[in-house]
This record gives structure tokens, C-alpha cells and sequence, in this order.
């Protein structure tokens, strides 16, 4: 059962902008992680937040999580050609630790 | 290298075939994953493995079987009761989980099953 909604579904933008992607999800969660799948590809690991952490850093990589508004953010500063891909978020639920529930993704387009 | 492989890339089927995917892990990791990726969906859990010996049903395991005899290696079968097969197919592994939760999973290429 999908747990994520990634909003926007799709999102374009030039090359040099930031990219923001959110993710809603609806249980309590031990972590939410953020997964990246170029076109026609395995999915590649980006970052891993858990419950207790407010906003994680990873290069270019900004990540916030909300558990209060059972939310998080994916910001991707001055954007790359090559992060063209879509973006997906996967929960961990709490008391369900064995699978992660997967989100329907945000395809990004970024224009040279 | 360390990785997932997934072969083949491409695999086309008659109606009524049974099938079976490949998936292989140097990783020496513990759990195993299959899931089912749709034109524009996310990821379905198809099947998953904890340990050698040892699987369970995912969200979408009708039409589907697996086996676990080693750690390296998690095949999947589809077969003929699947009524719709055509789609790309993604296998993972990751560490057994930590303390608190869930270890990132590490994905293999995928398969594009065709049913023609």
C-alpha cells in the first residue's frame, strides 16, 4: 500500500534553481528516506531521516521532516542537468520496521 | 565491485509462460526484496526475505513465487496465474535492520518484462 504523496507530481525548472519536493505520508514513522531513479533504472539511494531529526544535509541535498504535519522536504540547490530523474520518498512505519512503504514519486525535469 | 545485478535486462514472454527473474547480491547482505514498478507509479512490494530460508508476502504477491536457498540470491517467478506481468521489475537488498528502524536499500537495474 502506498504510505508517501509526493507533491508535485511533476516539476520543471532551469538549470542554476532550486528544486523543492515534498512528501506527506499518514502513520507514525522510525524514518523516511529519499530515493532518486533515473529513466528506466534502479532507484539509488539519497539520505535517511529519522523521527528525531529535524533537517539533514547531504552535498546539494537538503532534507526537512515535519512530524507533526507527518511531512517532509527535499530541497536540490542549483540544479544539475543530470539530476533530471524522479524523486521518491519511502517510510519506514513505526512497529512495522520489516518494509519500507513507498511514495508515487515527483518527476523532475531540470532545462539546461 | 560490490552491487545488485538483475539479469536479463529485457525479457519478452507468450501468455501461459511461467518466467524467472534473476537477482544476485554480493552485498553480503540479509534481506532481499522484489518489487513491481508501473508506467509512472511508485514501488509495490512484491515479495521479501529477511533470511536464508525465509520469505514473506508482499502488498502483490498473487501470481508471483520466490525461493531463498542462499543469501546471494533471490529469484522471482512469475507465473502464468499473473494476469498482468507487463512491467518493470526491481529487486533490492538491504543490511538487516538496525535499533531504530530500517537500513537504506540497495537496488539492482532492473528487468522489463514484456508479455506478448
Amino acid at each position: 500500500s502506498q504510505q508517501g504523496e509526493e507533491d508535485p507530481q511533476a516539476l520543471s525548472i532551469q538549470e542554476g534553481e532550486n528544486a523543492t519536493m515534498n512528501c506527506s505520508y499518514k502513520t507514525s514513522i522510525n524514518n523516511l528516506q529519499w530515493y532518486r531513479q533515473n529513466s528506466g533504472r534502479g532507484l539509488v539511494h539519497l539520505i535517511l531521516i529519522r523521527s528525531n531529526e529535524r533537517e539533514k544535509h547531504s552535498g546539494r541535498l537538503r532534507v526537512t521532516l515535519d512530524t507533526s504535519k507527518k511531512s517532509s522536504s527535499l530541497l536540490i540547490t542549483a540544479s544539475r542537468a543530470a539530476d533530471t530523474a524522479s524523486y521518491f520518498c519511502a517510510t519506514v512505519t513505526r512497529g512495522n520496521n520489516r518494509k519500507l512503504i513507498w511514495g508515487l514519486g515527483t518527476s523532475l525535469a531540470v532545462n539546461p | 565491485d560490490g552491487g545488485i545485478t538483475q539479469s536479463p535486462k529485457y525479457l519478452f514472454r507468450k501468455e501461459g509462460q511461467n518466467v524467472t527473474l534473476s537477482c544476485e547480491q554480493n552485498l553480503n547482505h540479509d534481506a532481499m526484496y522484489w518489487y513491481r514498478q508501473d508506467p509512472g507509479q511508485g514501488l509495490r512490494l512484491i515479495y521479501y526475505s529477511q533470511i536464508v530460508n525465509d520469505f514473506q508476502k508482499g502488498d502483490i504477491a498473487e501470481g508471483y513465487s520466490v525461493s531463498r536457498e542462499k543469501k546471494e540470491s533471490f529469484p522471482l517467478t512469475v507465473t502464468s496465474a499473473q494476469k498482468n506481468p507487463t512491467a518493470f521489475y526491481l529487486c533490492a537488498s538491504s543490511i538487516a535492520w538496525g535499533g531504530d528502524g530500517y537500513n537504506e536499500q540497495f537496488f539492482g537495474p532492473g528487468t522489463r518484462l514484456t508479455v506478448l
